[in-house]
């Protein structure tokens, strides 16, 4: 079976720090893999997708960015933080064929202070 | 612009009061709408997709309907560990995966 994991848990980091989140999927191959964040424990907005090894696409403008390093592993990050950029980060897999279901990760929590 | 309208934003029933969640959306073709739940501090989890008008789908004390214009998420006799933020999302026709999220309507069941 597919296992998806997000690393860190939580987060707490000062504004203008670096970032990077990691996000593995395991029990599958090629799939498409998405970034999203989640304000205030609601809704969730796209940041980032990838069909492919190398392959991203930005969906909003903001101050971070996208990795795809591996065929299974998609990494998030920033130079500098910002206090706007707290909140819940979810990664999210996608099989080929698989009925286009995304299926999310544990989440990380990062707050910018 | 696809856009997805959740409500109510919360509700709160008694163990055993069924209830519906509506989901409201416009989109440029349908070629999915998904339902997820979130407990507080994970990730949403998959509950059904959709993809035509008058499909249905169930799962335990929840069945999910589709029409050309909203979704609802009854739910027959809930218990409390039915507590939780459901979901609803779109994805269009012309997307390569983007999914568009309602905000969440929050359920609350009381024992």
């Amino acid at each position: 079976s597919q296992t998806i994991h997000q690393w860190p848990a939580t987060l707490v980091q000062p504004v203008g720090s670096p970032l990077s989140l990691e996000c593995t999927v395991e029990g599958t191959s090629n799939p498409n893999l998405y970034w999203y964040r989640q304000a205030a424990g609601r809704g969730l907005q796209l940041l980032f997708y990838s069909v492919g090894i190398g392959q991203i696409s930005s969906e909003v403008p903001q101050n971070l960015s996208a990795s795809r390093p591996q065929d299974r592993q998609f990494i998030l990050s920033s130079k500098k933080l910002l206090l706007s950029d707290s909140g819940f980060y979810l990664c999210a897999w996608e099989g080929r064929g698989a009925g286009e279901t995304q299926y999310f990760g544990p989440g990380t929590r990062l707050l910018v202070l | 612009e696809d856009q997805v309208t959740q409500s109510p934003e919360a509700l709160r029933l008694q163990e055993g009061e069924s209830s519906s969640l509506n989901c409201s959306y416009t989109v440029s073709g349908l070629r999915g709408l998904f339902w997820y739940r979130q407990d507080p501090g994970k990730g949403p989890e998959f509950l059904f997709t959709l993809y035509s008008a008058g499909e249905e789908k169930e799962k335990e004390r929840l069945k999910a309907t589709l029409t050309k214009k909203e979704s609802f998420l009854h739910i027959t006799a809930p218990k409390p560990e039915d507590s939780a933020t459901y979901l609803c999302a779109v994805r269009a026709a012309t997307s390569y995966g983007k999914l568009t999220f309602g905000q969440g309507t929050i359920l609350t069941v009381h024992p």
